[in-house]
């Protein structure tokens, strides 16, 4: 699977927007992009994931550059509870490939 | 139902000892998965099981032998574990490989089992 860049962390103030950003130049044009997060003592969900065009859901946007070599997962009103650490995952397309391969990982903390 | 269970929350183990953590979803998802992750580290991929096949191992050490009795249940036993081994271990399902939704399936963690080996 093709690799993923984020910043190790960042912080933002309650209530305002969060643009979490992902850089995957060398995505394939088959790959998905997924986005999970991880709050403190739970297990990864899932949040998102979109293919070329920009994807919206009751808990987030994600917006994917013309290029695909990046993509921006936006909360749109940050609260306390989103305080986790965000993955950005590239998921090959091919029958039976059922992997999802972590990077490290963006912290988010929220400032109340 | 979107839940994954697992049992035990929390283990404690010696290096001598036989164990199993055990995982359990009711959404008829036909793929199941253990990972393994070390504090402040990402989850990473041990087994997938495909329609109760083995159909990947991330070269896991045989001290960890997964078991899929059948579409619901998922197993990890554990024997002769050495320290190292303590970690969160995280079982996720997911809808079965579908050709159409290749790449799209997105996994159902449950809340991990907390294994520390002695």
């Amino acid at each position: 699977d093709a690799k993923t860049t984020q910043p190790n962390s960042m912080e933002s103030n309650e209530e305002e927007p969060v643009h979490l950003p992902c850089n995957h130049s060398t995505i394939s044009g088959t790959d998905y992009i997924h986005w999970y997060r991880q709050l403190p003592s739970q297990g990864p969900e899932y949040v998102i994931h979109g293919l070329t065009s920009n994807v919206n859901n009751r808990m987030a946007s994600l917006a994917i550059a013309e290029d695909r070599k990046s993509s921006t997962l936006i909360l749109h009103r940050a609260t306390l509870r989103d305080a986790a650490v965000y993955y950005c995952i590239l998921r090959a397309s091919n029958f039976g490939n059922e992997k999802l391969t972590f990077g490290t990982g963006t912290r988010l903390t929220i400032i109340p | 139902d979107t839940e994954v269970t697992q049992t035990p929350k929390h283990l404690v183990m010696g290096m001598t000892n036989k164990k199993s953590l055990k995982c359990e979803q009711h959404m008829g998802h036909r793929a199941m998965y253990w990972y393994k992750q070390k504090a402040k580290k990402p989850p990473e991929l041990m087994f997938v099981y495909s329609y109760e096949k083995l159909s990947i191992n991330e070269s896991v050490p045989s001290r960890f032998s997964p078991e899929c009795p059948n579409s619901s249940l998922l197993n990890l036993h554990l024997h002769a574990l050495q320290p190292e081994d303590s970690a969160l271990y995280l079982c996720a399902s997911s809808q079965g490989a579908n050709l159409r939704r290749a790449g799209r399936n997105e996994q159902f963690f449950g809340p991990g089992t907390r294994l520390t080996v002695l």
